[in-house]
């Protein structure tokens, strides 16, 4: 069955202390897309990233930074030299091209950056 | 500026009374859906919508109910039959089918029972 796990319920960093957030996947479909959204304390969820099964690039965009390996199932997010405002609950999530209906989530992980 | 608004952002219900919480969309995308949010859970799907008039369930679709008249519009109605209705629910919109494309979210609406 498909399932996203974050592990960690809740992390806090001093200000400019990287941070890594783990996510882990179980999926028999072997067309899927991973996703990570950012939901600050506003509410709405924030598109981070997209990677497709096909393409194990690690990608970095300015202090943030994915490590995809299918081998271990894992779709880990980074975020170096952390600041306040990255303090925010943090969702992985999953879609598979054999069930397009739905968008699975993990159970998210509070980031909590202080000064 | 394109989005998803979601109103109103707190709401309150009564014992026995619908409620009805409103999403509306300019970004001209055709799938829209509704999750429910709980303290240290994820996004549970309530309904999906993938193109107007037509509307499906989600995992948790039991005491809400939604219409799909306007391709911009998506209510949804929690009902008296919902009997834990208090959440944080979230509307989102994407192009196509979730499968490959990021789904877009409103600020959500806070619903409490009185």
């Amino acid at each position: 069955a498909q399932k996203v796990t974050q592990a960690q319920t809740e992390i806090s960093v001093v200000e400019k202390e990287d941070v890594t957030l783990d996510c882990v996947y179980e999926t028999r479909d072997t067309t899927y897309y991973l996703f990570w959204y950012k939901q600050p304390p506003s509410g709405e969820l924030v598109f981070l990233i997209r990677r497709n099964s096909f393409d194990e690039q690690n990608e970095i965009s300015g202090r943030y930074s994915w490590n995809f390996q299918k081998s271990t199932s894992s779709f880990n997010f980074t975020i170096t030299a952390s600041q306040v405002v990255d303090s925010a609950v943090y969702f992985c999530a999953l879609s598979e091209a054999d069930n397009t209906d739905k968008l699975i989530f993990g159970t998210g992980t509070r980031l909590q950056v202080f000064p | 500026d394109g989005g998803i608004t979601q109103s109103p952002k707190y709401l309150f219900r009564k014992e026995g009374q619908n409620v009805t919480l409103s999403c509306e969309q300019n970004l001209n995308h055709d799938a829209m859906y509704w999750y429910r949010q709980d303290p240290g859970q994820g996004l549970r799907l309530i309904y999906y919508s993938q193109i107007v008039n037509d509307f499906q369930k989600g995992d948790i679709a039991e005491g809400y109910s939604v219409s799909r008249e306007k391709k911009e519009s998506f209510p949804l109605t929690v009902t008296s039959a919902q009997k834990n209705p208090t959440a944080f629910y979230l509307c989102a919109s994407s192009i196509g089918g979730s499968w490959n494309q990021p789904q877009h979210f409103g600020d959500g609406t806070r619903l409490s029972i009185l």
